[in-house]
Order: structure tokens, then sequence, then C-alpha cells
């Protein structure tokens, strides 16, 4: 069954190196997304895409993550460096999104569970 | 900012008990959706509702959206040890394209 697939599952990496996630989207999707969920902040948008073109990356402290989508099968997420507070479960999620249609309704991986010691 | 509430935070129930979780915000939504998390994986979506008064039913879940869209709240009937989770309302912007989460509603249903 379709479904939105990232990896690592796990990083555990120390403060200053560079950290990459990967997120396959579901096929036919043309939006994707990145949050970050923290039990302090919940689930807080970093970042999307549609048709591969970001379209809002406001929540995304700049200086150190980027977010790219290389092809339509391929969004990446990349931390440099990497920071103790960067500490958080990372999700993609990806949805179809129409003109006019009533919801953006998104599919959810399973998330990057990222520590930064 | 629009931001979205639920309430309440945490909630520990026996099997078998109703429960009402509520989402609250001052922004007008053009849909509201509720997600269920459990430990180690990603929201699953529940149900999308999109017209004011509009209620869904899911088995023992029921959702409803505010005649103003600006709240909704999710009703369980006779709560079963399959139903913990993670909770979360999340708020569609047609403008924006995007959702904007609540704060989420962590259950607890006791055997």
């Amino acid at each position: 069954d379709a479904r939105v697939t990232q990896t690592p599952r796990h990083k555990v990496t120390e403060m200053g190196q560079e950290v990459t996630m990967r997120c396959q989207p579901i096929l036919g999707h043309n939006t994707v997304f990145w949050y970050r969920q923290t039990m302090m902040q919940g689930l807080e948008l970093l970042a999307y895409f549609r048709n591969r073109a970001p379209l809002d990356d406001s929540g995304m402290p700049k200086d150190r993550f980027s977010a790219e989508m290389p092809d339509a099968t391929l969004a990446t997420l990349k931390i440099q460096p990497s920071e103790p507070r960067d500490s958080a479960v990372y999700f993609c999620a990806s949805g179809l999104v129409l003109a006019g249609g009533p919801g953006n309704e998104q599919f959810f991986g399973p998330g990057t569970r990222l520590t930064v010691l | 900012t629009q931001l979205l509430e639920q309430s309440p935070q945490f909630l520990s129930i026996q099997e078998g008990e109703n429960l009402t979780v509520y989402c609250n915000s001052s922004s007008v939504f053009s849909s509201l959706q509720w997600y269920r998390q459990e430990p180690g994986e990603g929201p699953v979506l529940l149900v999308t509702v999109v017209t004011g008064g509009e209620v869904k039913k899911l088995k023992r879940l029921t959702f409803q959206f505010g005649d103003a869209r600006k709240d909704s709240s999710l009703h369980i009937t006779a709560a079963q040890p399959g139903d913990t989770g993670l909770y979360l309302c999340a708020g569609g912007d047609t403008g924006r394209r995007a959702l904007t989460f609540g704060s989420g509603t962590r259950l607890q249903v006791q055997p």
C-alpha cells in the first residue's frame, strides 16, 4: 500500500555535525511538508513544497536548515551544523492539493528521531 | 498567526467511559481535520470536516465542526484501550494551503 517513507528512523550525532534526513512521498502527491515535533512545542511546520517548488519555509531556521526536492520522489532536510536544541522527531508528510479542494489531507511518514549530543 | 488550542491536554480514563476533546481558535478555517498519533509513528488522519455545523461519525467517534468554523470537538463513546494516543486537530486555510496543528490531547484508556 502507498505510504510515505523516511530514512533514517533514528539518528544520534554530535553537535556540529551535518544531518540529512530523507523522505519519499506517496507517488502522485504534489505537496510535501516537513514538520518537527517536540514535547514542548508540539508539531511545527518547517517548510513545504508544491510540485517540487518551495512555497513556505518561514518555520525553518535558515542559517542552519535547508530543505530541497531534487526530484518528485525525494525530499531532503539538512541541518548543518546541528545543535542539541535540534533534537526532535522530524516528520515528512505528503498530500494531493487541488485548486478549490475542500481540505489538505496529509499522509505522514513514521518520522526520524534525531538526538544531537 | 492562526492558533488552535486543544483541551484537555491530558486525559486518563477507564475503559467504557465517554470523553470529549475540544479544539478552539479565534480564526476561521476552511476545513478541520483530526489525527491520531501512536508512539513511534506519524499522525494518521481520522476525518476531515469542511462545512460549519457538520457532524461526522466514525464508529464510536463523533466529530463536529462549529457553525462558525472556528472550533471542533471529538467525542468518543465507550472508550477502549485501543483509543489510546495523541489526538491532534488541524485547521486548513485555503490561502496558505498548509495546516495549522493544535497542541494535542494525550489520551490514556485504562483497561
